[in-house]
This record gives structure tokens, C-alpha cells and sequence, in this order.
């Protein structure tokens, strides 16, 4: 079946430091991908959604300066959190719908940052 | 704005017992709706979805779940619980099937 594969799983880093975090769709060709925020005991929050050759787009209250978005072709977006801190600390899962019609959601298996 | 409801935070099933997670979602038109299954540090599988047709809709495990319009519900059951089956239960809606607005989730913890 379909499978999204998320890079790396877990990540620490120091604060003020940035780290990229890779979603990859590995069997199929994704045109908008989602990223995910989950804190600890809660539930997950969108934070963007990445087209394809595009600008992401971001909900509200999220800073798209800090939390940059590249989605430079149909298998791979990018988050990358910008001058870590370490509220910044969470569980970021990516999500990605193959270009076919009625297709479904795959979700990635997260990354944990930690910024210390 | 669309919005789901879990109102169980935490429950507690004995192996082999019937289990029913309830979910309670607004919104304006018909929904979309899912239920996602979260392990411990892993990513979301999807159990099923409901998007139109049979109320009563089957998924993956042995999973089921009912749409009631009138009750704005759409709870997951599974009649006979397994120890694998503990995790984290999320409930969501969309509008189409992209922007997804989940619920906070119920962790399953089943004792043997």
C-alpha cells in the first residue's frame, strides 16, 4: 500500500539551531501534502499545507517565517523549524493524498523534536 | 467552523469485552468522517472514513462505525477487544478530504 516515510523520526537540537524535517511519498505522487503538530496528551493541529511547486499554505497562528515549507516536487516536502526553541519541542507528523481522485490520506510515523 | 468532540479521555476495556468510542463532530453540511488509530511515537493509520451512502461503516481490525445525523455522532465499536488493540483513537472531520479538524483523542488501555 501506500506509504509516506518521514525523516528523521527523532531530532534533537539546541536552541537557536534549525532542523529540517523530510516527508517523503514513496509509492506515489503526492500534489499537497499536510503537516501536523501534536503536543503531549493532545490531539494533532494542521499547521500548513504544502502544493506542490507552490506556496504553502499555513492556518492561522502559525508563524511561516519560523516554520518553513518546500514542497519542490511531487514525492518530498519539507518543514524546516527555524531558530529552534524549546517550545518549539513537539511531535510533527506529515501527511500526503496521491493525485488520483478519492485517494486517501497517508500519514507519516512523525518526528519527535526535542530543542534543548 | 467545524469542530469534533471525543468525551472520553481515557478508557479501560478487558480483553475480549465489546468497546464503543464515542465521537460527536459539528458541521454545516455533510461531513467527512474518520477514525485514526495512533501507536505509542508513530503516525496515524486510518481504521475508516464515512463519506456518504451506508451509515454503518466497516473498517480495518475488526472495527465498525455508526453515522447518526440526528445525534451528530459517529462512534467506533469492536465487539470483541484484543490486547493490541490499546492506542490512541482520534476522530476527525473534513469538508472534503483534505483539511482534516481531529478530535483529542481516546486512549484504549485493555487489561488482560
Amino acid at each position: 500500500g501506500a506509504v509516506v516515510s518521514q525523516h528523521p523520526s527523532w531530532v534533537i537540537c539546541k536552541s537557536g539551531t534549525s532542523v529540517k524535517i523530510e516527508c517523503r511519498s514513496l509509492d506515489f505522487q503526492a500534489t499537497t501534502m499536510f503537516w501536523y503538530r501534536q503536543f503531549p496528551k493532545q490531539s494533532l493541529m494542521l499547521m500548513a499545507t504544502s502544493n506542490e511547486g507552490s506556496k504553502a499554505t499555513y492556518e492561522q497562528g502559525v508563524e511561516k517565517d519560523k516554520f518553513l515549507i518546500n514542497h519542490a516536487s511531487l514525492t518530498l516536502s519539507t518543514l524546516t523549524v527555524t531558530s529552534a526553541h524549546p517550545e518549539d519541542s513537539s511531535f510533527y507528523i506529515c501527511s500526503a493524498r496521491a493525485t488520483r481522485q478519492n485517494s486517501p490520506l497517508h500519514f507519516g510515523n512523525g518526528t519527535r523534536l526535542t530543542v534543548t | 467552523a467545524q469542530s469534533v468532540t471525543q468525551p472520553d479521555i481515557h478508557i479501560t476495556v478487558s480483553e475480549g469485552a465489546s468497546l464503543e468510542l464515542r465521537c460527536n463532530y459539528s458541521y454545516g453540511a455533510t461531513p467527512y468522517l474518520f477514525w485514526y488509530v495512533q501507536s505509542p511515537g508513530q503516525g496515524l493509520q486510518l481504521l475508516l472514513k464515512y463519506f456518504s451512502g451506508d451509515t454503518l461503516v466497516q473498517g480495518i481490525k475488526g472495527f465498525e462505525a455508526e453515522f447518526k445525523r440526528s445525534q451528530s455522532s459517529f462512534n467506533l465499536r469492536k465487539p470483541s477487544v484484543h490486547w493490541s488493540d490499546a492506542a490512541e483513537y482520534f476522530c476527525a472531520v473534513a469538508g472534503g478530504e483534505n483539511k482534516l479538524t481531529f478530535g483529542t483523542g481516546t486512549q484504549l488501555k485493555v487489561e488482560l
